[in-house]
């Protein structure tokens, strides 16, 4: 298996502009994690998905921030617009069941100008 | 709800040192344990886990015991060397949020 696949692995951007993160979670696997990482507040949950499903979205910053998982390969982190504090490198993460080890993809590393 | 503490870095080490980063847990119940490694510029990687009371997790030299009576999961290892640098989580799981991760700690080996 290739792993948890993210797109694209580095974005520049300049602030006001859309931003979209993109994940392939493992084959087979139930949950999906979107995590948020910066060097003051380390590494944030900021949704899951189980079975495609949003199970918690508190860790969403603000209302700018929107995901999606329209099928079980695939998903969707949405910053619009987006702000140089958003800058950060966001991980996304799959596990089998959702207490489970999680496997992380490589991270996207987001520069908001 | 569920917490996991770790020690603060960055921890600094001479090659071939032994190490320790402490970590503890609250949860209810008891979840499984895991320590995951995070080298630069790359996502985090499972390093080891355990799954209930007194079992031990080890990968590359690494260990952590689960004890229960007092809901730690130390990370050691005998001889660190300069690869071993990097940063160190330590999670509870087995809950219905996910995981829970500490802050991480930065591990320096020096040679």
């Amino acid at each position: 298996d290739a792993g948890v696949i993210q797109s694209p692995r580095h974005e520049v951007t300049e602030m006001g502009q859309e931003v979209t993160l993109r994940c392939k979670p493992i084959s087979g696997h139930n949950s999906l994690f979107w995590y948020r990482q910066t060097m003051m507040r380390g590494l944030e949950l900021l949704i899951y998905f189980n079975n495609n499903v949003p199970i918690d979205d508190s860790g969403m910053p603000e209302d700018r921030f929107s995901a999606k998982m329209p099928n079980a390969s695939f998903s969707t982190l949405k910053i619009q617009p987006s702000e140089p504090r958003d800058s950060a490198v966001y991980f996304c993460a799959s596990s089998f069941v959702r207490g489970d080890e999680q496997f992380f993809g490589p991270g996207t590393r987001l520069t908001v100008l | 709800g569920n917490s996991v503490t770790q020690m603060e870095g960055p921890v600094t080490l001479s090659e071939e040192a032994f190490l320790t980063i402490n970590c503890t847990y609250t949860a209810t119940g008891y979840p499984s344990l895991f320590w995951y490694v995070q080298y630069p510029g790359e996502g985090l990687q499972l390093l080891l886990k355990a799954t209930k009371a007194d079992d031990k997790g080890s990968n590359k030299g690494f260990e952590a015991t689960y004890r229960k009576e007092t809901t730690s999961f130390h990370l050691e290892k005998g001889s660190v060397q300069v690869s071993d640098s990097a940063v160190y989580f330590c999670a509870s799981g087995g809950g219905a949020d996910g995981l829970t991760f500490g802050k991480g700690t930065h591990l320096i080996i020096q040679p």
